[in-house]
């Protein structure tokens, strides 16, 4: 079985100020996807990163995924109040059983106070 | 239009009672999804179908059955519910093999049983 550890749980910071979240694994998954959910919708996709080492950015959010394809963090920058929600790594398995399979972290809800 | 629904969007039932979640997706992808988000936001897959097949059943308790009438729709039923069955239920789908292409959740249905 598969196991992505996510962390920090919470996070409560000031508008402005800079955050990482990490998603760790023994694991080697084939991608690492984040998503972010509000409450009372479903998650939406943030973005996939599919090679070791790759970095993608989205506006104010940096996403790495790890050399081994066994970690990922992400981070924000200047974080605004409109960022605040629950953000979920997910891997997916690479082969076997895993194959065709998301793995969930334990997720990060994220307040950002005005 | 919503991509990905589900009905009812919220279930309050007693101990013992039967009952069946709906989900539809207008985006004519192949892969459907049910999953598990606990009280904690831990997301866990249960079933996957692919055009009416079923891949993938993880370790859910045989109360729970899905089926798939077509391709589009994804139902769950949920026979002698218990406590431990409240969460919230999101259907979801893909185009292709998940990690790889994007995964569309639904609303989610919060089942409450008491």
């Amino acid at each position: 079985t598969q196991l992505l550890e996510q962390s920090p749980q919470f996070l409560s910071i000031q508008e402005g100020e800079n955050l990482t979240v990490y998603c760790n694994s023994s694991s080697v998954f084939s991608s690492l996807q984040w998503y972010r959910q509000e409450p009372g919708e479903g998650p939406v996709l943030l973005v996939t990163v599919v090679t070791g080492g790759e970095v993608k950015k989205l506006k104010r959010l940096t996403f790495q995924f790890g050399d081994a394809r066994k970690d990922s963090s992400l981070h924000i920058t200047a974080a605004q109040p409109g960022d605040t929600g629950l953000y979920l790594c997910a891997g997916a398995g690479a082969g076997g059983t895993s194959y065709g399979k998301l793995t969930f972290g334990q997720g990060t809800i994220l307040t950002v106070h005005p | 239009d919503t991509a990905v629904s589900q009905t009812p969007k919220y279930l309050v039932t007693q101990m013992g009672n039967d009952k069946s979640i709906k989900c539809e997706q207008n985006l004519g992808h192949d892969t459907m999804y049910w999953y598990k988000q606990d009280s904690k936001k831990f997301l866990k897959i249960m079933f996957s179908y692919n055009n009416k097949e079923l891949i993938i059943n993880e370790t859910v308790p045989n109360r729970f059955s899905p089926k798939s009438p077509d391709k589009a729709h994804l139902n769950l039923h949920i026979n002698s519910l218990e406590l431990g069955d409240s969460a919230v239920y999101f259907c979801a789908s893909s185009q292709g093999v998940v990690g790889l292409y994007e995964q569309y959740f639904g609303p989610g249905t919060r089942l409450t049983v008491t």
